[in-house]
């Protein structure tokens, strides 16, 4: 099993939906990255969680790291068609620069 | 300020051939990572590149693949004798600095390059 799992594999939430996806680690988390993903195009930074229940905001996006559970969610809210892409996960697992990934949420907005 | 840059955004070349793909990094960025992205998986590091420090090539998956960054700035990465299963997008991404510093680490990443291998 990968030592980062991302859930679900891929979400289709109609436009104006709440909605969440999970990153869990195996291993201890000592810092927690979200990025977005367009077609074509890199990966975009979103946010940046360190250890200690840290939660953070960006526009209509909020992640949460839970360092108990070793997992982080991201929450969008009332979601909008420029949410959609893929939403990845990166974990600081051994405190050096060597990052683990998750495989990635593909997100769809219906409209 | 200018982001992480790379090029060519898409490469296609046939099998046995050798590819070279370019990165440039943030202005000021000391970092420098090259990822590789199959479709539907995660990213896959490759190489780690920090200052002058002896770059870290343990995600290097064998010795076709090779990468060098002159002057602590551009980096290229080198396939030689492409397979099929080289293909994927190759991404590249740079860092203020390294070490246990979160907000100085945060990677800022590129566009990518999409290499196709037929």
């Amino acid at each position: 099993s990968q030592e980062l799992e991302q859930s679900p594999q891929s979400l289709i939430v109609q436009e104006g939906k709440n909605l969440t996806i999970n990153c869990t680690s195996s291993k201890t988390l000592y810092g927690l990255y979200w990025y977005k993903q367009k077609y074509g195009e890199g990966l975009i930074f979103l946010m940046m969680l360190q250890k200690g229940g840290e939660e953070k905001s960006h526009e209509k996006i909020t992640a949460k790291l839970d360092e108990k559970k070793q997992q982080s969610s991201l929450h969008i809210t009332a979601s909008q068609p420029s949410h959609a892409g893929i939403y990845l996960c990166g974990a600081d697992t051994d405190s050096n620069y060597q990052l683990i990934w998750g495989a990635g949420t593909k997100l769809i907005i219906k409209p | 300020g200018a982001g992480v840059s790379q090029s060519p955004s898409n490469k296609v070349t046939e099998k046995g051939k050798d590819v070279e793909l370019r990165c440039d990094p943030i202005s000021g960025h000391t970092a420098l990572y090259w990822y590789r992205q199959s479709l539907g998986q995660g990213l896959e590091f490759l190489i780690y590149f920090q200052g002058n420090s002896a770059p870290d090539k343990s995600g290097l998956p064998s010795d076709r693949f090779s990468a060098e960054r002159t002057g602590g700035s551009v980096s290229t990465l080198t396939i030689q004798r492409t397979q099929q299963e080289d293909s994927a997008v190759y991404l590249c991404a740079s860092s203020l600095a390294s070490g246990y510093s979160p907000g100085t680490d945060t990677q800022y990443f590129g566009p990518g390059t999409r290499l196709t291998v037929l």
